[in-house]
This record gives structure tokens, sequence and C-alpha cells, in this order.
């Protein structure tokens, strides 16, 4: 069984930093490509930022482009995002997503986390 | 630009069934694109995948009640025999070249 659980989430200030983990198993994690949405409470889904299985393509949407980095370690079987330069705008829950293609941006999400609340206030 | 649009609710009784529609903008009509279910305090859970010719593909253990279908730069969700756990918020999602976009979701409410 597909199991994604994302940590590091909290309250944090704004302009600081944040990390974001996502520990996969249940499947061959080197296979996929992932990704990091996010919901802020009560709205709709919004994607942020997408890596294919090996690091060579990454992807972020224009809301987080120069601020956040998503990375992965295939041998730890995790994803990361690190948030840096936080607003109060980026206060969400943030899901880690796994791709069902080696590739980004070329199919569906097909398993998701259960997300991890970042709030950004002072 | 690669948009989703969805109506904002939903409703039908128990039992009976409900059709999801996701538009496609002007000029994506052949993109597939996938459904996700949400219920209320949990993650999203895909559901399937639809192509624009209408055949679909489920994720692992979704019921026979939901299926899914297309017509031009329609996608549809049709859930049949609704059940009081059906009551959720349902997304749509596609791919282009350099993004991933969901539509706005819809509020479904099994009365």
């Amino acid at each position: 069984e597909v199991q994604l659980v994302e940590s590091g989430g909290g309250l944090v200030q704004p302009g600081r930093s944040l990390r974001l983990s996502c520990a996969a198993s249940g499947f061959t994690f080197d296979d996929y490509a992932m990704y990091w949405v996010r919901q802020v409470p009560g709205k709709g889904l919004e994607w942020v930022s997408g890596i294919s299985w090996n690091s060579g393509r990454i992807a972020y949407a224009d809301s987080v482009k120069g601020r956040f980095t998503i990375s992965r370690d295939n041998a730890k079987k995790s994803l990361y995002l690190q948030m840096s330069s936080l607003r109060a705008e980026d206060t969400a829950f943030y899901y880690c997503a796994k791709d069902n293609d080696y590739d980004i941006l070329t199919g569906p999400f097909d398993s998701w986390g259960q997300g991890t609340l970042v709030t950004v206030s002072s | 630009q690669l948009v989703l649009t969805q109506s904002p609710s939903a409703s039908a009784s128990l039992g009976a069934s409900v059709k999801l529609t996701c538009t496609l903008s002007s000029g994506h009509s052949s993109y597939a694109i996938a459904w996700h279910q949400q219920q209320p305090e949990k993650g999203p859970r895909y559901l399937m995948k639809v192509n624009s010719d209408g055949s679909h593909n489920k994720g692992d253990g979704i019921p026979d009640r939901f299926s899914g279908s297309s017509s031009g730069a329609e996608r549809y969700l049709t859930i049949s025999s609704l059940q009081s756990e059906d009551e959720a918020d349902y997304y749509c999602q596609t791919w282009g070249t350099g993004i991933e976009v969901f539509g706005g979701g819809t509020k479904l409410t099994v009365l």
C-alpha cells in the first residue's frame, strides 16, 4: 500500500524559512515523479511544485518561484520542500503527491498524503 | 491559458445518481483530466483519469459506482447509488506545459 507521510509543518514568522518532508513507502520511490500541493483551509487545491524521478526536471508555480525549492533523496525515499521568505499567504495545508509516471507534468497524481499545516504569522 | 471550471456545489439524494462536470478552457478540449475526492478533514484521494475519448482508468479500490466520460471540452464524473460517504469535495486536475492545474472544486451534498 502506498503511503505518503508529510512532516515539518508548524507556526513560522513572516520572512522566515521552513523545510517540509514527505516519507514514502509501499512503492518504488525512484520510479516516479513527485509533487507538493497546498490548500488554504476551506479553499481549493493549488499545485506548488514537481520533481521528476531523477531530479532532472523541476517545475514551480509562479506564486512560489524563487522562494521555494523542491528536492528528493531516492536513497531515503523522501521528498522535501524548502520554503523561504514565507508570507502570510503561504499559510496552508501542504500535501505530498505521487505521479503515475517518472516525469513531471505528464499525468495525474495517483496517491496523496494527509498533509501538514504551515501557518505563517507573527 | 489552461483553466478548469467546476460548479461550486451539487446535491443529490441518497441512492440516486449525480453527474459532476469539469470544463476545459478554449483550445484545450483534447486534454485528459483526473478526478480527486476529498472527504471532510482528509487528504485528497485519486479517483480516475478521464481521456478526451471518454475512456477512463480508475485508481485502486475505487468502486464501480464511480465512472467517467467526456463530451467536447467537458469531462464528467458520475456517481451512482449515492452513499453518505460520497459527500465530499471533488476536484478535477489537468497538466500542461510547465504547470499542473486544478479546478475550483465541487462540493457534493448527499441529501
